[in-house]
């Protein structure tokens, strides 16, 4: 079946880069999908990509795709406290989204 | 605008007991969602919705029962609670479509069965 994976945990410095990563293994989702979960909080979209494109970027945050690996990363560039939150990678088929473990993001200040 | 609204935000269930959680949305939404978060293992679907009077199982959806009897609304049941469906449910909506479409969260309900 569906599969999505994270790293659990990523531990950065407040201005740094952080790359959150995330495998799959059902390459046809059309769309690829990071949200973002704040404590206690739902999920909300973050950035999305289209399952043909390589690279992405919206501001402080680039994503990367590589379809031959079945690999996603999102980059957020001079990390913040803020960003301090769990990542969820995603893939969309017809109808439903299937979610990855998520990582946790922890911003050292 | 409310979004996606759940209700309640926190119950505590005794072993045996069962109760309906609701998902209500405003936005005209086709698509509706339940998923449930556990520590370490992400966001798991349970059962979800294509439209009113339509229900599908997802991944995890043994001891739970929906209901889509209005498109506005999505019933999670569970009609016997046991220790293992302790965990945090939320429920996402998102209209059809061929292209990009987002999905909206509530904000979650936290169940504890004891």
């Amino acid at each position: 079946g569906e599969d999505v994976e994270q790293s659990l945990f990523l531990s950065v410095r407040e201005g740094d880069s952080s790359v959150i990563n995330c495998t799959y293994t059902d390459s046809s989702s059309t769309y690829l999908y990071w949200y973002k979960q704040e404590p206690g909080a739902g999920l909300q979209l973050l950035t999305y990509i289209f399952s043909n494109m390589d690279m992405k970027q919206d501001q402080r945050l680039t994503v990367l795709l590589n379809k031959k690996d079945k690999h996603l990363s999102l980059r957020i560039a001079d990390t913040q406290t803020g960003d301090s939150a769990i990542y969820f990678c995603a893939g969309s088929g017809t109808y439903k989204y299937i979610f990855g473990t998520g990582t946790r993001l922890k911003v050292l200040a | 605008n409310a979004g996606v609204t759940q209700t309640p935000k926190f119950r505590v269930l005794k072993t045996g007991q069962s109760m309906t959680l609701l998902c209500a949305q405003d936005m005209n939404h086709e698509y509706m969602y339940w998923y449930r978060q556990d520590p370490g293992m992400g966001l798991r679907l349970i059962h979800y919705s294509v439209g009113e009077g339509t229900t599908a199982k997802g991944e995890v959806p043994d001891g739970y029962n929906v209901s889509r009897l209005k498109k506005q609304n999505f019933l999670l049941g569970l009609e016997s609670a046991a220790p293992s469906q302790t965990s945090v449910y939320f429920c996402a909506s998102r209209p059809r479509g061929t292209g990009h479409t987002e999905a909206f969260f509530g904000q979650g309900t936290r169940l504890t069965v004891v």
